[in-house]
């Protein structure tokens, strides 16, 4: 079993919608929480980074982490077609040298 | 602008042949880190660096080499030990090893390298 579970997709869905991106992982250390955008033949860019558990609120982008249940997820709201990319989830434990990253979810906005 | 050079953005090997891909930050960051993405398999830590003249084994570091001779610049050699080099390569800097808010890792946008 992974560290980190993350749907591959693809996942494609009208422009308007809200999108839930999310992920499992089996580390309960795990404390810190990112989730990365990765346009095509690009490097991954940082989008939300939150600590512990708890929602974290960014424009349209919601980041949410569930430590009970160890499960995370990323709600994009009124999507855009400029939204469609990989999404990867990344996390850490206090402290750490690197993170774990799930797999990444392919995601495309139809308009 | 302060960023992550990766050169160059496509390469081209013969299978036997060692190639070295450039990785320079302008960042001022301590710590760089070089991944491995393949399809459906996320980011795989090849090897990361603290400090100049210092660097240690990621997750796959096997048929891979390093140095860190400038705090600016980390290149990566795939060596012909390693049995399956075609993949898309990210280097990555922070500003230091211990995962923190202030200290998230930035990347630069790969070299695609194809072994034939």
């Amino acid at each position: 079993q992974k560290e980190v579970e993350q749907d591959p997709g693809p996942l494609s869905v009208p422009e308007g919608a809200i999108v839930s991106l999310n992920c499992t992982y089996s580390n309960s250390a795990f404390q810190y929480f990112m989730w990365y955008r990765q346009y095509s033949r690009k490097g991954p860019e940082l989008l939300m980074y939150t600590y512990s558990s708890g929602n974290k609120e960014d424009g349209r982008f919601t980041a949410q982490v569930d430590k009970s249940s160890k499960y995370i997820s990323l709600f994009i709201r009124d999507s855009q077609p400029s939204d469609s990319a990989t999404y990867l989830c990344a996390m850490a434990w206090r402290g750490a040298q690197k993170l774990v990253f799930g797999q990444g979810t392919r995601l495309t906005i139809n308009p | 602008d302060g960023g992550i050079t990766q050169s160059p953005k496509y390469l081209f090997r013969k299978e036997g042949q060692n190639v070295t891909l450039s990785c320079e930050q302008n960042l001022n960051h301590d710590a760089m880190y070089w991944y491995r993405q393949d399809p459906g398999q996320g980011l795989r830590l090849i090897y990361y660096s603290q400090i100049v003249n210092d660097f240690q084994k990621g997750d796959i570091a096997e048929g891979y080499s390093v140095s860190r001779e400038k705090k600016e610049s980390f290149p990566l050699t795939v060596t012909s030990a390693q049995k399956n080099p075609t993949a898309f390569y990210l280097c990555a800097s922070s500003i230091d090893l211990q995962t923190s808010y202030n200290s998230p890792l930035h990347f630069g946008n790969g070299t695609r390298l194809t072994v034939t």
